[in-house]
């Protein structure tokens, strides 16, 4: 079965800081991986996807991402983080043969101004 | 707007009540999505629908839940009985088969609150 684990729960920074939120996921085969955000009161929006091609990914609002196979790893980053950054950040993956987005716990970020 | 509907958005109920939530997907997605999410928890997938056939369930969906999509467009997500522990946000998504990679678009879900 595919799993997804985000190392960190909870993540404080201030305003310019680096961000970097780890993900790594279980299945050994061909999969599309996802960032999905989720500002307060809002619903969840995908943020950037990886399904082939250039390893590093660009989203929204400045965000990024590298796909590491060898470490089956698909880490999230942003170089300057801004107080609207304040959300939580879901690493998901949808693998073949499994037909289901599958989500990990979950990183709450706040940044302080 | 979303594209994806979510009705109610709040419902409180008591133990014991059966509920019925509606979701209506983006037009042309022939896939629709039920998952629920508790407070520190990613999305749990619940079961999903290729147009009007529901094609896989997940062993959280105990007997007391029941999802219908009669004509592959919105669908409906039935608690009966309800428990304090079905207490959660119960999101809808949709996607294109075909477009599997392009991931999936939420809507903002119903907040269940069983008292």
């Amino acid at each position: 079965a595919q799993s997804v684990s985000q190392h960190n729960h909870h993540v404080i920074l201030s305003e310019a800081a680096s961000l970097e939120l780890g993900c790594n996921y279980s299945y050994g085969g061909t999969v599309n991986l996802f960032w999905y955000v989720q500002y307060p009161g809002q619903h969840l929006q995908l943020l950037l996807k990886y399904f082939s091609g250039d390893p590093l990914v660009k989203g929204i609002k400045g965000f990024e991402a590298e796909f590491i196979k060898s470490k089956f790893s698909f880490n999230l980053r942003k170089p300057s983080v801004q107080w609207s950054d304040t959300a939580e950040y879901f690493c998901a993956v949808i693998s073949t043969g499994f037909q289901k987005l599958v989500f990990g716990t979950g990183t709450r970020l706040l940044v302080s101004p | 707007d979303t594209g994806v509907s979510q009705d109610p958005r709040h419902k409180i109920t008591k133990r014991g009540q059966n509920v019925t939530f509606r979701c209506d997907p983006i037009s042309e997605h022939n896939r629709l999505y039920w998952y629920r999410q508790t407070l520190g928890q990613g999305p749990e997938f619940l079961t999903y629908f290729q147009n009007e056939a529901q094609l896989e369930k997940s062993r959280l969906l105990s007997d007391r839940f029941s999802a219908e999509r009669p004509k592959g467009s919105f669908s409906t997500l039935e608690i009966q009985r309800t428990e304090q522990g079905d207490s959660a946000m119960y999101l809808c998504a949709s996607s294109r088969s075909d477009r599997e990679a392009q991931g999936y678009t939420f809507g903002s879900g119903t907040r269940l609150t069983v008292v």
